[in-house]
């Protein structure tokens, strides 16, 4: 089956304006997660989704940053008034079920936003 | 705060050779340590790893858990040029097992 798919695969865009980042989970998987990486990184956890709700958003580095997931499957990662430092690469990663222990968490292939 | 530091950040070998990739963490209740290959941009899942001194294997690759010295390895044996990525560790922790930490990743290059 497909895996976890990312829209667009890259955006470039100028510093003030908003963004939209779109994330296509494993079909089936109720639990949703964003990373941020930046070049020479490890990802950075931003956001969790455990159906519907952002079960935990305590990695969302400030309030111009906001994810949706209305209907329990597609998410969408919203960025208003890009700043420079707003680069780098968003990768998502769903996972079965809620998480537990042995849950594993599949990726994206990521979008890699510039900001200029 | 939760700390994971990968070893060395960078390695370059040729096919054939064998390497050892090292992560060490640092973290509050602990719950399980995972790898992670990272070509171009989506890391793809090796393995996870919960209890010490169990031993997974897949193919050429392998992988350990100590658990009392707070460090995993990687091994690649037998390597080829399709195995030039960065591998990343990451551990989950704390009250809740959905939140990532990664390390910086060990960038392998495998020349022919």
């Amino acid at each position: 089956g497909a895996g976890v798919s990312q829209t667009p695969s890259n955006k470039v865009t100028e510093k003030g304006k908003y963004v939209e980042l779109r994330c296509d989970p494993i079909s089936g998987h109720t639990a949703l997660y964003w990373y941020r990486q930046s070049l020479g990184q490890g990802p950075e956890f931003l956001i969790y989704f455990q159906g519907t709700g952002a079960a935990d958003d305590s990695g969302l580095p400030n309030d111009r940053f906001f994810a949706v997931r209305p209907e329990g499957s597609v998410s969408t990662l919203k960025i208003q008034r890009t700043e420079r430092g707003d680069s780098a690469v968003y990768l998502c990663a769903s996972s079965l079920n809620p998480p537990g222990l042995r849950e594993t968490q599949y990726f994206g292939p990521g979008t890699r936003l510039l900001v200029l | 705060e939760d700390k994971v530091v990968q070893s060395p950040l960078s390695l370059v070998v040729h096919e054939g050779d064998t390497v050892t990739l090292n992560c060490s963490y640092e973290v509050t209740n602990f719950r399980s340590l995972l790898w992670y290959k990272q070509e171009k941009k989506a890391p793809t899942f090796l393995f996870m790893l919960t209890s010490s001194g169990i031993e997974k294997k897949s193919g050429r690759l392998s992988s350990i858990l100590d658990k009392k010295e707070l460090f995993s390895i990687l091994n690649i044996t037998a390597t080829q040029t399709g195995d030039s990525a960065i591998y990343l560790c990451a551990v989950s922790s704390g009250g809740s097992n959905y939140k990532l930490t990664f390390g910086k990743g060990t960038l392998l290059t495998v020349n022919p």
